[in-house]
């Protein structure tokens, strides 16, 4: 079956050093989006791409890097992780449709602490 | 940009009971309107979406209605069971042509007391 997997599910890390996190879907959807989670702050958006080597900043970019090679997978890199990142990275998948709202569909997530 | 925001931040039910779930954007050219389901630990799902040319929608017991006037929109839950127990979230997005995105609100905690 299609799916959207996440890649590690759980990572701990220390400050400064880089780190990527992965995403990969057999939707072949073109559009791919990277969220993270924390208490009282609900979803936010990091980066989005529309399709293969497009990508976009969304509300909380900073620090964070996207690329797109291929329509499967959108790897996120956090280039010099901060205690600030600690959170739970959520990355979901669309279709690309003209004029209509499309359904995102989710990953697993991966919890990430930053020590 | 898009401001989507969700009122109360914490509902809690009677078994049996409805729960009505609001939502605000800021947005008039907002477009797509989709209410996400969260529970404990699991990832984010769509329960219902509505877009901006219907003022209601249902599926079996949850129904969401638009007032595009008042640029808010709620979610209804009808005979609310333990397992509706979760965060909601709801999301409002521009539509242009092939691309959208989406704005989530800080969601709300349901809770459905057995």
């Amino acid at each position: 079956d299609a799916e959207i997997t996440q890649s590690p599910r759980h990572k701990i890390t220390e400050t400064g050093r880089q780190v990527t996190l992965a995403c990969h879907q057999t939707w072949n959807h073109n559009n791919m989006f990277w969220y993270r989670q924390d208490l009282g702050h609900g979803l936010r958006l990091i980066h989005y791409s529309y399709g293969v080597h497009d990508t976009n900043k969304g509300e909380v970019s900073d620090g964070y890097s996207v690329s797109r090679s291929n329509t499967e997978d959108l790897p996120l890199t956090l280039e010099s992780a901060a205690s600030s990142q600690t959170s739970v990275y959520f990355c979901a998948s669309s279709r690309r449709r003209t004029g209509i709202g499309e359904t995102q569909y989710f990953g697993p997530g991966t919890r990430l602490l930053v020590l | 940009g898009e401001n989507v925001e969700q009122h109360p931040s914490t509902l809690s039910v009677q078994e049996g009971d409805s729960a009505v779930i609001k939502c605000t954007y800021s947005d008039s050219a907002s477009n797509y309107f989709p209410w996400y389901k969260q529970e404990l630990g699991k990832r984010p799902q769509l329960i219902i979406d509505i877009r901006s040319n219907v003022g209601e929608k249902k599926d079996q017991r949850i129904a969401v209605t638009l007032n595009k006037t008042a640029k808010h929109f709620s979610l209804h839950i009808t005979e609310t069971q333990p397992e509706d127990s979760a965060v909601y979230f709801c999301a409002a997005s521009i539509v242009t042509g092939a691309n959208s995105k989406l704005t989530f609100g800080k969601g709300i905690t349901l809770s459905v007391r057995p």
